[in-house]
C-alpha cells in the first residue's frame, strides 16, 4: 500500500524558514517524480514544486521560485521542501504527492500544515 | 503560462441527476488533463488523467472527455457520496496548474 506521510503541524514567524519531510512507503520511491502542492486555508489547490526520480531536474511554482527549494534522498525514501524568507501568504496545508509517471498525481499524503505568522 | 477557467465554481444537482463540469486551457494541452476530487477535510483523489481515462477504483458514473483547450467532467447520476470540491490540472509541462475548482451539492 503506497504511504505518503508529511512532517506535523508547524509554526513560523515572517522572514523565517522551515523543512518539510514526507516519508514514501510500498512503491519504489527513486521509480518517480514527487510534488509538492499547497491549499491555503477555505480556497483551491495550488502546485508548488516538483523533483525528478533522480533529483536533476527540479520545478518550481513563480510564486516559490528562489524561496522553496526541492529535493529528496532516495536512501531514505524521503523528498523535503526546504521554505526560506517565509510569508503569510505561505500559510497552507502542504501535500505531498507522487507522480504516476505520466503526470498525474495518483497518491497524496494527508498534507501538513505550515502557518506562517507573527 | 498556460491559464486554466474552471466552471462553474459551485453548483447544486438532485440525487440521480447529471453533473458537468468544464475546464479551459489558454493554449492547447493535448490532452495531459487530469481531474481530481477533494471531499472535505481530505487530500485530493484522482479521478481521471488522459482527459478521458478512469483511475482505478473511480466508479464508472465518472467520465472525462475533451482535448486541446477544452475538457468536461461528467458525472452521470449524481449521489451523495459526490459531495466534494472537484479540480481539474494540466500536467504537460511545469507549472501543473490546476483549476479554481467547482463544489458540487446536494439540492
Amino acid at each position: 500500500e503506497v504511504q505518503l506521510v508529511e512532517s506535523g503541524r508547524l509554526v513560523v514567524q515572517p522572514g523565517g524558514s522551515l523543512r518539510l519531510s514526507c516519508a514514501a512507503s510500498g512503491f519504489t520511491f527513486d521509480d518517480y517524480t514527487m510534488h509538492w502542492v499547497r491549499q491555503a486555508p477555505g480556497k483551491g489547490l495550488e502546485w508548488v514544486s516538483l523533483i525528478s526520480w533522480d533529483g536533476g531536474n527540479t520545478y518550481y511554482a513563480d510564486s516559490v521560485k528562489g524561496r522553496f527549494t526541492i529535493s529528496r534522498d532516495n536512501t531514505k525514501n524521503s523528498l523535503y521542501l526546504q521554505m526560506n524568507s517565509l510569508r503569510t501568504e505561505d500559510t497552507a496545508l502542504y501535500y505531498c504527492a507522487k507522480d504516476s509517471s505520466r503526470g498525474e498525481l495518483d497518491y497524496w499524503g494527508q498534507g501538513t500544515l505550515v502557518t506562517v505568522s507573527s | 503560462d498556460i491559464q486554466m477557467t474552471q466552471s462553474p465554481s459551485s453548483l447544486s444537482a438532485s440525487v440521480g441527476g447529471r453533473v458537468t463540469i468544464t475546464c479551459r486551457t489558454s493554449q492547447g494541452i493535448s490532452n495531459f488533463l487530469a481531474w481530481y476530487q477533494q471531499k472535505a477535510g481530505k487530500a485530493p483523489k484522482l479521478l481521471i488523467y488522459a482527459a478521458s481515462t478512469l483511475q482505478s477504483g473511480v466508479p464508472s458514473r465518472f467520465s472525462g472527455s475533451g482535448s486541446g483547450t477544452d475538457f468536461t467532467l461528467t458525472i452521470s447520476s449524481l449521489q451523495p457520496e459526490d459531495v466534494a470540491t472537484y479540480y481539474c490540472q494540466k500536467y504537460n509541462s511545469a507549472p501543473l496548474t490546476f483549476g479554481g475548482g467547482t463544489k458540487v451539492e446536494i439540492k
